[in-house]
């Protein structure tokens, strides 16, 4: 069964510090991994996405890894702000046909950065 | 802003009413999406439409139709809504093979009393 699964479901920590949310998959044919952000009340927004040869990536204070061979993926938060607060959400693509409507959602890591 | 547009933002329906949410997108995608979010669960596909004058189903399609009025345009329709339809909506599209991500629209919350 194809399934994305995230780790924590939520999480606390204090502003300026760092953290990592994990996220595993069993998702076949594998053709990109996704990490987005959600803040309350809006729709989700696109931070990385890598495919099958890709085992990192960055977008400013936020860092993707990728192991495909185990099928995991990371996503580390540095320095943390208060406006990281939101729900970051491990989206896993098929490869399969034209990729379209092919997307594994997980359900997401509710991330609260307190001051 | 150049984006993905839905209309309207909250929406309170009766049983048994009819309507439907708009979803306009300004960014010459072929693709377009719409999915719902639930409460402890990922974001679900109802319906996409991969380029102008073609849709599919998604995941849980039942209850919902579509159209894709033109290449900016896909609209969501709730004939007869139901409790279970109560939920968050996103419209999202995307260029060719998603290369770049999927762009999402803000939702529509939606109950159904």
């Amino acid at each position: 069964k194809n399934q994305v699964e995230q780790s924590p479901q939520s999480l606390i920590i204090l502003e300026g510090k760092n953290c990592t949310l994990q996220c595993n998959y069993t998702v076949s044919p594998f053709s990109n991994l996704r990490w987005y952000k959600q803040d309350t009340g809006r729709g989700p927004v696109s931070l990385t996405i890598m495919t099958f040869s890709e085992n990192t990536k960055s977008n400013g204070r936020y860092t993707a890894t990728l192991d495909a061979d185990t099928k995991q993926s990371s996503l580390h938060i540095t320095a943390s702000q208060l406006s990281d607060s939101a729900s970051y959400i491990c989206v896993v693509s098929r490869n399969y046909g034209g990729s379209q409507g092919n997307l594994i959602f997980g359900k997401g890591t509710k991330l609260s950065v307190k001051p | 802003n150049a984006g993905v547009t839905q209309t309207p933002k909250f929406q309170v329906l009766k049983t048994g009413q009819s309507m439907t949410l708009q979803c306009a997108q300004d960014m010459n995608h072929n693709s377009m999406y719409w999915y719902r979010q639930d409460p402890g669960m990922g974001l679900r596909l109802i319906y996409y439409s991969a380029s102008e004058g073609t849709t599919d189903k998604g995941e849980v399609p039942n209850g919902y139709n579509v159209s894709r009025l033109n290449k900016r345009e896909f609209s969501l329709r709730l004939e007869s809504a139901a409790p279970s339809q109560t939920s968050v909506y996103f419209c999202a599209s995307t260029g060719p093979g998603g290369a770049y991500g999927y762009t999402f629209g803000s939702g529509t919350r939606l109950t159904v009393v």
